[in-house]
């Protein structure tokens, strides 16, 4: 089981603005930045935000993510059809069993 | 643009090593800014990280608790690539293996290679 707790899936209409909700512990997400990426079957992951909130170079700015405590979430406004995708939350880990650890993955369905 | 392109076969047989190779275009493995990890992802475990190697005036290994005595990641400056061996491989090694790098600049795995689909059967 994965360390970090996402929903398995959300969904939503074209337009429309989702989240989804990414939850840790004070050893990963509660001391270290959040990561999101997006995953399509049979590609590499793209990474879509770092240290919480930030955009690399090319992710439309309707990707946005925030961190509070120990959650962290990430939106998507004006939902298309190719935003239905994986989605990973992902954050280092202070303890000496592992460096990085991930969420369980939510499927965004775009109805 | 980094690029990350894996190789290495699909079907292993228990007990025996499963071998992966990541080659890197666009970045050496022997930057001072950058650390290769290998990570796996399966059904039942969902995302994994295994380990990471990077070079800070000499090389470092990091590995996971979980596969610390099975796992070596090495690095290859003459091809300018990293691989992974996994030894007294079972059918719970089963799992698409990605290697992706984390840039120090931004502090998070910024790059993957396209995944490998690994089956450990006889």
């Amino acid at each position: 089981q994965s360390v970090l707790t996402q929903p398995p899936s959300a969904s939503g209409t074209p337009g429309q603005r989702v989240t989804i909700s990414c939850s840790g512990s004070s050893s990963n997400i509660g001391s270290n930045t959040v990561n999101w990426y997006q995953h399509l079957p049979g590609t590499a992951p793209k990474l879509l935000i770092y240290s919480n909130n930030q955009r690399p170079s090319g992710v439309p700015d309707r990707f946005s993510g925030s961190k509070s405590g120990t959650s962290a979430s990430l939106a998507i406004s004006g939902l298309q059809s190719e935003d239905e995708a994986d989605y990973y939350c992902a954050a280092w880990d202070d303890s000496l069993n592992v460096f990085v650890v991930f969420g369980g993955g939510t499927k965004l369905t775009v109805l | 643009q980094v690029q990350l392109q894996q190789s290495g076969p699909g079907l292993v047989k228990p007990s025996q090593t499963l071998s992966l190779t990541c080659a890197i275009s666009g970045d050496s493995v022997s930057s001072n800014s950058a650390a290769w990890n290998w990570i796996r992802q399966s059904p039942s475990r969902g995302l994994e990280w295994l380990g990471r190697t990077y070079y800070r005036s000499k090389w470092f290994n990091d590995y996971a608790v979980s596969v610390k005595s099975r796992l070596t990641i090495n690095p290859d400056t003459s091809k300018n690539q990293f691989s992974l061996q996994l030894n007294s491989v079972t059918p719970e090694d089963t799992a698409v293996y990605y290697c992706a790098r984390i840039s120090d600049y931004i502090g998070a795995i910024d790059y993957w290679g396209q995944g490998t689909l690994v089956t450990v059967s006889s």
